[in-house]
């Protein structure tokens, strides 16, 4: 059965402090890893996708990147208005299951 | 601006009411989604509509049933509900079924009393 954890559940920071969210999946033939950001209250924003280990995306101040086992999200010097939860997502090879991870809810203090 | 428009925002219903959630997009997508999410939960897949075909999560109760009438509208009818399905309840879309690049709505937000 296709998994995925996130690291840390959430996440405090001081504006200006980088770090690294975690998602670890299990999934029998990734065919993608998707991350998402979502504001309370609202849809979740589509940020990534990532197909292959080795793989690195950037829109910002964040940089996605993927192993065989896990993705990264770093975020450099954030800034308040990037707190939000952070969701990964996976699909199988088979693209019929889509599932998503229970998110890190970041907090970026001024 | 999302180009996954959601009506209402915002509903309140009775455990006898009938009432529908309305899903609308623009960009030509060929599947649409609606997920369920609970505070601090990810979202759950409900129903998947593609190519005219629908595809149930087996475990959403029939309580809840979709419609789309054509292929940029979704809609969700509930009857009958019951307290704990008061959610956040978010339409998607996307190019394909087999992609997990989704662009969702804002929700609405479902109480049922």
């Amino acid at each position: 059965e296709d998994q995925v954890t996130q690291s840390p559940e959430a996440l405090r920071l001081q504006e200006g402090e980088s770090s690294s969210l975690n998602c670890s999946y299990t999934v029998s033939g990734l065919r993608g890893l998707f991350w998402y950001r979502q504001d309370p209250g609202k849809g979740p924003e589509f940020l990534f996708t990532l197909y292959s280990a080795g793989e690195e995306k950037e829109k910002e101040r964040l940089k996605a990147t993927l192993t065989k086992k896990e993705s990264f999200l770093h975020i450099t010097a954030p800034k308040p208005e990037d707190s939000a939860t952070y969701l990964c997502a996976v699909t199988d090879n088979y693209g019929q299951n889509f599932v998503f991870g229970p998110g890190t809810r970041l907090s970026v203090l001024p | 601006d999302t180009e996954v428009t959601q009506t209402p925002k915002h509903l309140v219903m009775g455990m006898t009411n009938k009432k529908s959630l309305k899903c609308e997009q623009h960009m030509g997508h060929r599947a649409m989604y609606w997920y369920k999410q609970k505070a601090k939960k990810p979202p759950e897949l409900m129903f998947v509509y593609s190519y005219e075909k629908l595809s149930i999560n087996e475990s959403v109760p029939s309580r809840f049933s979709p419609e789309c009438p054509n292929s940029s509208l979704l809609n969700l009818h509930l009857h009958a509900l019951q307290p704990e399905d008061s959610a956040l309840y978010l339409c998607a879309s996307s190019q394909i079924t087999d992609t997990g690049e989704l662009f969702f709505g804002e929700g609405s937000r479902l109480t049922v009393l």
